[in-house]
């Protein structure tokens, strides 16, 4: 079951903040934060375990709600560098077999 | 250490042949998946090796797709009889174990099918 993220796409100025939504219709173990640039394979940002805290790494965090079954991605005072797609992907059973499933991605666009 | 490798990093070949895209792992990652990425698009998972399981391949589109990994390592990826909709980015992905860990991606094949 492919997770929904909102928005679709954003643009910020440098310096705003912004949140992404990542969404499932299925109880969630894991949530998993990529960034893709232009023209590159995604990189990592951060996994977020049920059970876990909220992660964190300069100024992009993420959180895990349970309940609500949906992580959010916090940029804050967004740099030209955090331009890219950012998908989540969404693991919904533990267990060393269970695949990742990723969303649609969300465009995020910083201009000075 | 060297981390996910793919070959080749281009590939236009002509529709209705078949064509075979490599992906070298990271040694010792015992999960592997492929993704297709369309122009502009999200990652679509294509298929998924867990160690000596049954892979899942819930994902390929068609039976003109398949995939082997051969020895746990080197895995394999074949479209036969291509298409023009095939052309995309092809992109490998190991994790050191199941879903809970960070992928690593490879740098992807882009296919064009003319």
């Amino acid at each position: 079951q492919q997770p929904v993220q909102s928005p679709q796409a954003v643009i910020l100025r440098e310096g705003e903040d912004a949140v992404i939504n990542c969404s499932s219709s299925k109880a969630l173990y894991s949530v998993h934060w990529y960034r893709q640039k232009h023209g590159e394979a995604p990189v990592f940002l951060m996994i977020l375990l049920k059970g876990g805290e909220q992660k964190g790494h300069e100024k992009i965090s993420a959180s895990f709600n349970e309940k609500k079954q949906q992580s959010s991605l916090y940029l804050t005072a967004s740099q030209l560098s955090y331009s890219g797609t950012y998908f989540c992907g969404t693991e919904t059973d533990p267990g060393g077999y269970q695949k990742v499933t990723f969303g649609t991605g969300t465009k995020l666009q910083v201009i000075p | 250490g060297a981390g996910v490798s793919q070959s080749p990093s281009n590939k236009v070949t002509e529709k209705g042949k078949d064509v075979e895209l490599r992906c070298d792992p990271i040694s010792g990652h015992t999960a592997l998946y492929w993704y297709r990425q369309s122009l502009g698009q999200g990652l679509e998972f294509l298929i998924y090796f867990q160690g000596n399981s049954a892979p899942d391949k819930s994902g390929l589109p068609s039976d003109r797709f398949s995939a082997e990994r051969t020895g746990g390592s080197v895995s394999t990826l074949t479209i036969q009889r291509t298409q023009q909709e095939d052309s995309a980015v092809y992109l490998c992905a190991s994790t050191p174990w199941g879903a809970s860990y960070e992928q690593y991606f490879g740098p992807g094949t882009r296919l064009t099918v003319t």
